[in-house]
């Protein structure tokens, strides 16, 4: 079967860092997605990985493993904006998009 | 308008109700999703189109019917539906469905409650 893991909650300081990370078997790997989902709101997209190493993007980098089928979403210089769920998401043989179940952020002052 | 659009934000419906779903994109992409997102579980893809042509239907019950009459809208027809179905629906669009262009650009979704 197909399997995306990632931890259910995780609480973080405004100002720290935090690392977010996602493990996944699927059948074939055609690149990972992570989006970003406020309570009440649309997923909207992060960032997307094909080939292994780290993608920056101001306070967000996103890292990828092939052979390791895991992947990891840093946040940097956390606010409070940044309380939402983040969402990790496979692409697989067929380009279906796998998706884990989110992990719910939470940022405390 | 821009993005993707859906009405209506929120549905209140009896089992014995019929009622549809509608999703709109304007941003030009060939292919569109419906998903079901309930608490604490992973995004349920439910359909896909793509040109217009349904090319993914997941086991999803025949009370879910979907409609495609061009590639920039989508409906999701509902009837005699279960209070198990309540739950948000989410509409999406993408370029295509292969790599990058597997983006995927959401609505703000439909909460629906069944009674």
């Amino acid at each position: 079967g197909q399997n995306i893991d990632q931890p259910t909650e995780m609480t973080a300081t405004e100002g720290a860092i935090v690392q977010i990370n996602c493990t996944y078997q699927t059948s074939g790997f055609n690149g990972l997605f992570w989006y970003q989902q406020h309570a009440g709101e649309a997923p909207t997209f992060l960032s997307y990985n094909v080939l292994d190493g780290l993608e920056e993007k101001g306070r967000f980098s996103s890292f990828l493993s092939r052979s390791k089928g895991y992947s990891y979403l840093l946040l940097k210089e956390l606010q409070m904006k940044d309380s939402a769920s983040y969402l990790c998401a496979v692409v697989d043989s067929n380009y279906q998009l796998i998706w884990g179940a989110g992990t719910k952020l939470i940022i405390k002052p | 308008e821009t993005g993707v659009t859906q009405t209506p934000r929120h549905l209140v419906m009896g089992m014995t109700n019929k009622k549809s779903l509608k999703c709109e994109q304007h941003l030009g992409h060939n292919a569109m999703y419906w998903y079901k997102q309930s608490a604490k579980k992973p995004l349920e893809l439910m359909f896909v189109y793509n040109f217009k042509e349904q090319t993914e239907n997941n086991s999803v019950p025949s009370r879910f019917s979907p409609e495609c009459p061009n590639s920039s809208h989508l409906f999701l027809h509902l009837h005699t539906l279960q209070p198990e179905d309540s739950a948000l629906y989410l509409c999406a669009s993408s370029p295509g469905t292969s790599g990058a262009y597997n983006e995927q650009f959401f609505g703000p979704g439909t909460r629906l409650t069944v009674l």
